[in-house]
């Protein structure tokens, strides 16, 4: 079992749509999760970060975090064209230089 | 700006030279890494640096080689020893004992012609 599985997609939704992304984990040691957002031949962008379990919201974006099921979740509201992307989860066991553990990423595309 | 700044952008390499690919950040970062991307293979680790004149392998480090010698710059030679080397590069730096949030450059698309 990989330490991170994300589902690479293709997804492909209307714009307006509600998105969601998601990525399991096997390492219970990790403690801090991430997402991050890739556009076409560029470098990812963190999008969003949260500590432990709960939830984060920003603007359109919430981030889930679900420790004891090992599961963390990206939710786009009102998706647009320009959301289309790769986004990829990432984590990690500690702050302070750890490397990130990445998913593969998952391709999203909103259909105007 | 402070940012990474990752160079060339393009790269092409006959088979069996070494290339090195240049990252530099002026972040103040202690910590730089490098990433491969293939695609569907998501993002896998090279090699990392936690500190200057100190660095660690990753996931995949056979075929490359790095430095560290100055805390802003963390060149990658991707030596003949790495038989696919065809992909694109990734450099990232962290911040140090708070940090999570990497930041990453632009990337390289190294082509073997």
């Amino acid at each position: 079992q990989k330490e991170v599985e994300q589902d690479p997609g293709p997804l492909s939704v209307p714009e307006g749509a509600i998105v969601s992304l998601n990525c399991t984990y096997s390492n219970s040691a990790f403690q801090y999760f991430m997402w991050y957002r890739q556009y076409s031949r560029k470098g990812p962008e963190l999008l969003m970060y949260t500590y432990s379990s709960g939830n984060k919201e920003d603007g359109r974006f919430t981030a889930q975090v679900d420790k004891s099921s090992k599961y963390i979740s990206l939710f786009i509201r009102d998706s647009q064209p320009s959301d289309s992307a790769t986004y990829l989860c990432a984590m990690s066991i500690s702050s302070g230089n750890t490397p990130l553990v990445f998913g593969k990423g998952t391709r999203l595309s909103v259909i105007a | 700006d402070g940012g990474i700044t990752q160079s060339p952008k393009y790269l092409f390499r006959k088979e069996g030279q070494n290339v090195t690919l240049s990252c530099e950040q002026n972040l103040n970062h202690d910590a730089m890494y490098w990433y491969r991307q293939d695609p569907g293979q998501g993002l896998r680790l090279i090699y990392y640096s936690q500190i200057v004149n100190d660095f660690q392998k990753g996931d995949i480090a056979e075929g490359y080689s790095v430095s560290r010698e100055k805390k802003e710059s963390f060149p990658l030679t991707v030596t003949s020893a790495q038989k696919n080397p065809t992909a694109f590069y990734l450099c990232a730096s962290l911040k140090g004992a708070d940090g999570t949030e990497a930041f990453f450059g632009q990337g390289t698309r190294l082509t073997v012609v």
